[in-house]
């Protein structure tokens, strides 16, 4: 079975700060880590992804996330926030072991980020 | 950019009404997905759907909802006798491929609200 966290409902930070955004997940096989992103009136946009390979990965609009196997963790970072980086997100994860031959992901029930001026 | 789009943003209807949700893929892609949020939970997935028939539904999808798809760009979602907690934002993704290394593009959502 697959199942995620997102342990916090918001999170706030002010612009120009470093921001993280928490996800952890329980597989049983290997993870596949997804991260959306959703600004209001808008659907879910992909932002990044890990498959496999270096554990730090890049994405979308300054964002990145660290796999890291020890602690079922996916992270969401960004080095300095942007007050347009306001939205809520979104981890989702998927995996290789799909049960029942399953390939849908399942999704955390968001963050939502604010970053003051 | 080509995007998953859906109509209406927002249906209110009353408790026994039926509704029918209604999504635009974007158009190369093949397979077709609907998921729900109720307000504060998680992003829970009903149904999806390839090759015009339903390939996978969680529990949520009993036999109130059913999806179609009418003609070579629409996918509806139709519940035949609205709750009280179907009220939900619906949201309609699309996928070219459902391979591991797939990602989801999602529509903006439909707010449901059944009073």
């Amino acid at each position: 079975a697959q199942s995620v966290a997102q342990p916090e409902d918001q999170v706030n930070v002010a612009e120009g700060n470093p921001l993280t955004v928490k996800c952890t997940y329980s597989v049983s096989g290997n993870p596949y880590l997804f991260w959306y992103v959703q600004y209001p009136n808008r659907g879910l946009q992909f932002l990044l992804k890990y498959i496999t390979g270096d554990n730090l990965v890049k994405g979308s609009y300054g964002f990145e996330a660290e796999f890291n196997k020890s602690q079922t963790s996916f992270h969401l970072k960004k080095p300095s926030a942007l007050v347009s980086d306001s939205a809520l997100y979104f981890c989702a994860v998927r995996d290789t072991l799909p049960s029942g031959g399953s390939y849908i992901p399942t999704f955390g029930r968001g963050t939502s980020l604010i970053v003051h001026p | 950019e080509p995007e998953v789009t859906q109509t209406p943003s927002h249906q209110v209807t009353q408790m026994g009404q039926e509704v029918i949700l209604r999504c635009v893929p974007i158009s190369n892609h093949l397979y077709f997905y609907w998921y729900r949020q109720i307000l504060g939970q998680k992003v829970e997935f009903l149904v999806s759907f390839y090759n015009n028939e339903i390939s996978e539904k969680s529990e949520i999808f009993d036999d109130q909802f059913s999806v179609e798809r009418p003609d070579g760009s629409n996918f509806t979602l139709k519940i035949r006798s609205t709750k009280l907690e179907d009220s939900a934002m619906y949201f309609c993704a699309s996928s070219h491929s459902q391979g591991a290394h797939n990602e989801q593009f999602f529509g903006p959502g439909t707010r449901l609200t059944v009073l």
